[in-house]
């Protein structure tokens, strides 16, 4: 079955960055996009940017422009998200998810997500 | 960037009750850019409803969406125990996508 597994929970210094991965089964990996949704606590969902695993494009969300790479290594069926400049409020459960084709932009499996603490 | 209001924040129902879930758009979805999922507790969200309403596979006929432009519903037509959870809504047709706050469905 399709499945996206998250690495695990880490904690970080403010100013860091932090680098979570989403390795993906069950379903030909190039022929979907991949989406990182982050939920802080107490708040809502935010989409953060997408990649298509096929070509590596990728699209931000202007909130995080410049904050935020996807990245792709489709020998290994994983995809990446790496968030720099971490401040207190990034603290957040992380989320990859698969787009249901390749610019459908809603989502179809989601990762068992992973929480990012920034603390000092 | 659009922000979608779900309503009420929880609902309080009895198993075999109807369910109404309002979400309203700050501004215009276009097209049928709307979408909704359930998380229980402890797991990811799952998809429910896309192109405001067109149930995604598996999905139990109880399930139905409406709506257009800024206002949709979700409405589930008798509740069984495994519905109580948490809803979200999402539009996809103005960037960023963005999620409703959700609403949760609970046990009366």
């Amino acid at each position: 079955q399709v499945q996206l597994v998250q690495s695990g929970a880490d904690v970080k210094r403010p100013g860091a960055s932090v680098k979570i991965s989403c390795k993906a089964s069950g379903y030909t990996f190039t022929t979907y996009t991949i989406h990182w949704v982050r939920q802080a606590p107490g708040q809502r969902h935010e989409w953060l940017g997408k990649i298509n695993a096929g070509n590596g494009d990728t699209e931000f969300s202007r909130k995080f422009q410049g904050r935020v790479s996807i990245t792709r290594d489709t020998f290994a069926t994983t995809a990446y998200m790496e968030l720099s400049g971490l401040t207190f409020e990034d603290t957040a459960v992380y989320s990859c998810a698969r787009d249901f084709a390749v610019a459908a932009n809603w989502f179809d499996t989601w990762g068992q997500g992973t929480l990012v603490t920034v603390s000092s | 960037e659009t922000v979608l209001t779900q309503s009420p924040g929880t609902l309080s129902l009895s198993p075999g009750e109807r369910a109404t879930l309002s979400c309203r758009a700050s501004q215009a979805v276009p097209d049928k850019y709307l979408v909704w999922y359930q998380q229980k507790p402890g797991q990811a969200p799952s998809l429910l409803i896309y192109a405001i309403s067109t149930r995604a596979t598996g999905i139990p006929d109880r399930f139905s969406g409406s709506g257009s432009g800024t206002d949709f519903t979700l409405t589930i037509s008798r509740l069984e125990a495994e519905d109580f959870a948490v809803y979200y809504c999402q539009q996809h047709g103005n960037l960023p996508w963005t999620f409703g706050q959700g609403t949760k469905v609970e046990i009366k």
